[in-house]
């Protein structure tokens, strides 16, 4: 089944501890992205890779990074998580037909 | 700047009906492409349709269609015999030259029965 998955679904963590949220694609897509989603905000894109070793800044990049070493793994990585990245991500991925497909999203608290 | 606007936070309809939802953006861009994502309660981001702005014809997927004004830039949705399960966020969404999405405020579409 053509998917793009994410773990964890669900993630309580505290301040400060690093963390990582995995994304894997199975449908071979070039392009991948993340994006977190909170109330009245809608989604804003955090980072986006064109392809393998490629990756660019989004909207809100600020406390995040990335790293595309494999076609279809895009990990997000949060180095030193604070209160106000509590949200709820989602990966997308992409081919050159346009359309996103997105995980299921990772719901995370940072206390 | 591209932006999209919904500019129908919530919207509430009988099982069965049908129901509008409106979506304008602003790009000065003449090749693009526009989305509608459903997500229900569960949070999935689901895609509902999609349309190719170089394309004339309405894209329409079962009881979903579009209105696709390119002059106007205007792509509302239609959802015909609504049911229960299209409770939902709708999103609709805009990509130009690049892959970037942008993405509007949501509408909340309550199906009663």
């Amino acid at each position: 089944e053509a998917q793009v998955t994410q773990n964890p679904r669900y993630l309580i963590t505290v301040t400060g501890k690093k963390l990582t949220v995995t994304c894997s694609q199975n449908m071979n897509h070039e392009y991948m992205s993340w994006y977190r989603q909170d109330p009245g905000l809608g989604l804003r894109q955090i980072y986006y890779s064109m392809n393998v070793e490629v990756t660019d800044k989004g909207d809100v990049p600020e406390g995040y990074k990335v790293s595309r070493k494999e076609k279809r793994n895009f990990p997000l990585i949060l180095e030193s998580p604070s209160p106000n990245q509590t949200s709820l991500y989602f990966c997308a991925s992409s081919s050159g037909e346009r359309t996103q497909y997105f995980g299921p999203g990772t719901r995370l608290l940072v206390l | 700047a591209q932006t999209v606007t919904q500019s129908q936070p919530e919207m509430s309809v009988q099982e069965a009906e049908t129901v509008t939802l409106s979506c304008t953006y602003d790009t000065s861009e003449n090749n693009y492409y526009l989305f509608w994502y459903k997500q229900p309660p569960s949070r999935q981001m689901i895609l509902v349709i999609r349309q190719e702005a170089y394309k004339q014809q309405n894209a329409t997927e079962n009881r979903f269609s579009v209105n696709f004004q390119k002059a106007a830039k205007s792509f509302s949705l239609k959802i015909s015999d609504s049911q229960l399960g299209d409770t939902a966020m709708y999103f609709c969404a805009f990509m130009s030259s690049n892959y970037q999405l942008i993405w509007g405020a949501g509408t909340k579409l309550i199906i009663k029965p």
